[in-house]
């Protein structure tokens, strides 16, 4: 059964500061998702990755992907405030981590 | 508006009470699935439609729960005899299901409070 980690689960930032989000995954998937959610919102598709070393960039946000180590990276550059939300994972077709809630802070 | 739409947005019943969900994808989309989020939470999975086939039940669906999707359009989710664990909001997702891609636009969601 797939399952999806990430860390960490809380995020709070300094604005102009860098950070990376982490998705470990279980088992061996061929896609990797990236979403954000507002509060009370729905989810925003932001990156769609399908092969290891995939790396995609939108703003100040870059994701990547190692299907070796099971792993994706999401990293904030330079952070604002409206980067504020909590962004999801999922991997395969279907499955989603708890989320990392981040919080960027003046 | 060309998104997924969800109606209701809010729905409040009653213990024991059966509600229903509708969802309609973007025109083109074949694919269609179902997500149960609560607060703190990812979106778990429910099921999964490619056109008016439901292909993929999660196991921890119960048989309260039913899905359709007649014509291959629109879809609804059915839950019987409704319990406060119910409570939870309701995410439809579609995708053109394009080879290896299956990018998912989701819903605005209804929210199912059960008193």
């Amino acid at each position: 059964e797939l399952k999806v980690e990430q860390n960490p689960l809380f995020l709070s930032m300094q604005e102009g500061k860098n950070y990376t989000i982490y998705c470990n995954y279980s088992t061996t998937s061929d896609r990797l998702y990236w979403y954000r959610q507002d509060p009370g919102k729905s989810l925003e598709s932001l990156f769609v990755l399908l092969s290891n070393g995939a790396v995609k960039q939108e703003g100040r946000l870059m994701a990547s992907l190692d299907t070796k180590a099971r792993l994706s990276t999401l990293h904030i550059t330079a952070a604002v405030h409206d980067l504020s939300a909590t962004y999801f994972c999922s991997a395969g077709k279907s499955t989603f981590g708890d989320g990392t809630t981040l919080t960027v802070k003046p | 508006d060309t998104g997924v739409s969800q109606d209701p947005r809010h729905k409040i019943t009653k213990r024991g009470q059966n509600v229903t969900f509708r969802c309609d994808p973007i025109s083109e989309h074949n694919r269609l699935y179902w997500y149960r989020q609560t607060l703190g939470q990812g979106p778990e999975f429910l099921t999964y439609f490619q056109n008016e086939a439901q292909l993929e039940k999660s196991r921890l669906l119960s048989d309260r729960f039913s899905a359709e999707r007649p014509k291959g359009s629109f879809s609804t989710l059915e839950i019987q005899r409704t319990e406060q664990g119910d409570s939870a909001m309701y995410l439809c997702a579609s995708s053109a299901g394009h080879r290896g891609v299956d990018e998912q636009f989701f819903g605005p969601g209804t929210r199912l409070t059960v008193l």
